[in-house]
């Protein structure tokens, strides 16, 4: 069953301004995981947060985790036209299982 | 590059062939994966080896047949497939598969061998 959901599917701004993402989540968790992804490529690893944890950052990127409200979200700050990509977030269960479950992605397009 | 390869880059097979997909990490990882990614359907796990056991199963048809010779290598064997078996599979690799209590580990991506099956 799909753990995350990512909001919105689709995100289009100007370069500079910030990129916000969403992600709700069914499940209690250990931990919560955004990716990014390249068209056709691999994902990339971007941060980890752990359910004991409500924010963290990491240069341009800043998580937040609400657990009573089952979200994350993603923001990248001065975005610029590299960060153009999808982006996943991905959620284990805390049953005995260490499958990550990964979202449909929001797809963000930043304008030169 | 994130240390894991994956060969071929892309792959054209008919429904009657069979082939082998290859992922390889240097990263010294415990834990190895593959992945389907179709056109619009979430990342699917197929199957998590564990130092070097298979921990995961995960209810993928008996034409995909996976092996893992050692921490290091990977492979997906095909036969048989589908058209609808075409989609982007990504092998990814972790220092270990799950530590109780603290969850899952970070995985790290190969690129990818996008399938197309005829």
């Amino acid at each position: 069953s799909q753990q995350g959901e990512e909001d919105p599917q689709a995100l289009s701004i100007q370069e500079g301004e910030n990129a916000t993402m969403n992600c709700s989540y069914k499940t209690s968790i250990n931990n919560l995981q955004w990716y990014r992804q390249n068209s056709g490529r691999g994902l990339v690893h971007l941060i980890l947060i752990r359910s004991n944890e409500r924010e963290k950052h990491s240069g341009r990127l800043r998580v937040t985790l609400d657990t009573s409200k089952k979200s994350s979200s993603l923001l990248i700050t001065a975005s610029r036209a590299a960060d153009t990509a999808s982006y996943f977030c991905a959620t284990d269960g805390m049953d005995s299982s260490y499958k990550l479950i990964f979202g449909s992605g929001t797809r963000l397009l930043v304008r030169p | 590059e994130t240390g894991v390869t994956q060969t071929p880059r892309h792959l054209v097979m008919g429904m009657t062939n069979k082939k082998s997909l290859k992922c390889e990490q240097h990263l010294g990882h415990n834990a190895m994966y593959w992945y389907k990614q179709s056109a619009k359907k979430p990342l699917e796990l197929m199957f998590v080896y564990s130092l070097e056991e298979r921990v995961e199963n995960n209810s993928v048809p008996s034409r995909f047949s996976p092996e893992c010779p050692n921490s290091s290598h990977l492979f997906l064997h095909l036969h048989t497939l589908q058209p609808e078996d075409s989609a982007l599979y990504l092998c990814a690799s972790s220092q270990d598969w799950g530590l109780r209590g603290i969850g899952t580990d970070t995985q790290y991506f190969g690129p990818g061998t996008r399938l197309t099956v005829l």
